[in-house]
């Protein structure tokens, strides 16, 4: 199936730090949404984005839709330890299609 | 309260037996979906439903199966046929199917096969 390249893989950051990650596709998506997923648990639905260049922000994160509509980009500022945790990106094709997810990003923030 | 309930959180099964997963919402969805987690993999769909009465094979469905009786709940069996079943297995719903609807996660159940 569909695939979404989720970069990068893992990051290390000192408190305080800023963050940044992003997912590509050689598709287009409709829709672009950020989770995160603490350990153990469901993920959690940060950022939703429905149309290409739109730039949201929710607090301290700031996600945008691409151009292209081929990828998407989320930023940490500030970084907490509650930071910690895996961010997910998600694609929908178009409707009446099933959420495509990327592999995820394990940020750990060192105090 | 409403939300996505799932249990139990972990749950252990003896090779060779299914073993069925709850999934339960009062969100008044339309939609809802099963993933498995593993390590490194990101989330697989398993199956989803769109309304009651009515569900589809994701990209991973063989060796599990499911019913969509009640639009509050989506039960997951995972059977025998499943070769490796040990996984972190997620529940969702959204409002409906439409372009653009986002998806909420339950807690997820940890399956541990012995």
């Amino acid at each position: 199936g569909q695939q979404l390249n989720q970069s990068p893989q893992s990051m290390f950051i000192q408190e305080g730090e800023d963050v940044s990650m992003n997912c590509t596709s050689s598709s287009i998506f409709n829709t672009w949404l950020w989770y995160k997923q603490d350990p153990g648990e469901g993920p959690v639905l940060l950022i939703a984005l429905y149309k290409a260049g739109e730039l949201t922000s929710n607090g301290r994160l700031t996600a945008q839709f691409g151009i292209t509509r081929k990828d998407s980009f989320l930023n940490i500022s500030a970084s907490i330890p509650s930071d910690v945790g895996i961010y997910f990106c998600a694609g929908q094709l178009r409707g009446n299609t099933p959420l495509v997810f990327g592999k995820g990003t394990r940020l750990s923030v060192i105090a | 309260d409403g939300g996505i309930t799932q249990s139990p959180k972990y749950l252990f099964r003896k090779e060779g037996q299914n073993v069925t997963l709850s999934c339960e919402q009062n969100l008044n969805h339309d939609a809802m979906y099963w993933y498995r987690q593993d390590p490194g993999q990101g989330l697989r769909l398993i199956y989803y439903s769109q309304i009651v009465n009515d569900f589809q094979k994701g990209d991973i469905a063989e060796g599990y199966s499911v019913s969509r009786e009640k639009k509050e709940s989506f039960p997951l069996t995972v059977t025998s046929a499943q070769k490796n079943p040990t996984a972190f297995y997620l529940c969702a719903s959204s409002i409906d199917w439409r372009d653009g609807e986002t998806q909420y996660f339950g807690p997820g159940t940890r399956l541990l096969v012995l």
